[in-house]
């Protein structure tokens, strides 16, 4: 079974609309993390964001926010204003604690399209 | 400047060739990745290595071969018994086993089969 489900595959909007990418996890560990990164069109991931279980205040940085809620089993995360340069594969991704936070586990991926 | 660096950043090979791809890291970390992603689809895990000298398979190693001789780094072979072997390889590299600690990624090697 999928642990990190990003069900939106693909996602367009046009420059300066907010837009959210959906993370749902699926874990029976009360101690785990969960992750955001980004790959640009040139194919590095870069780190975003990490999280951990125990804590679920919102955490905001510029335009981009996140929603971490235990109820659901979720993680989405907010882009305001959005720019071009947002356009991007955005990956969800999971640790936890049985094997030591070592395997992340990753959801398949959303691409952003920004459109000008 | 510290991080990640895989080489080449594309490579060709022929059918029923070995070809190995490099990750090199100076972060001083412990641990080490190799993903494999497909277009259009997340990352799969090949193989990862805790420690120097050790390793274990991730969910898709047959076909593949690693080693762990230098903290620093961390080869991939791809070997002719991997059957598809066209796709964009990741490393990856984390500090320890802290609850902290965050995967880091390389730039991707892309490897096409003529």
């Amino acid at each position: 079974a999928q642990k990190v489900t990003q069900a939106q595959t693909e996602i367009s909007v046009v420059e300066k609309e907010d837009v959210t990418l959906d993370c749902v996890y699926e874990t029976r560990d009360t101690t785990y993390y969960l992750f955001w990164y980004k790959q640009p069109p040139s194919g590095e991931l870069v780190f975003l964001i990490r999280r951990n279980s125990f804590d679920e205040q919102n955490e905001i940085s510029g335009r981009y926010s996140w929603n971490f809620q235990k109820s659901t089993s979720s993680f989405n995360f907010t882009i305001t204003a959005s720019q071009v340069v947002d356009s991007a594969v955005y990956f969800c991704a999971l640790s936890e604690a049985w094997d030591n936070f070592n395997k992340f586990y990753f959801g398949s991926g959303t691409k952003l399209n920004v459109k000008p | 400047d510290g991080g990640i660096t895989q080489s080449p950043k594309y490579l060709f090979r022929k059918e029923g060739q070995n070809v190995t791809l490099s990750c090199e890291q100076n972060l001083n970390h412990d641990a080490m990745y190799w993903y494999r992603q497909d277009p259009g689809q997340g990352l799969r895990l090949i193989y990862y290595s805790q420690i120097v000298n050790d390793f274990q398979k991730g969910d898709i190693a047959e076909g593949y071969s690693v080693s762990r001789e230098k903290k620093e780094s961390f080869p991939l072979t791809v070997t002719s018994a991997q059957k598809n072997p066209t796709a964009f390889y990741l490393c990856a590299s984390r500090a320890g086993t802290a609850i902290t600690d965050t995967q880091y990624f390389g730039p991707g090697t892309r490897l096409t089969v003529l």
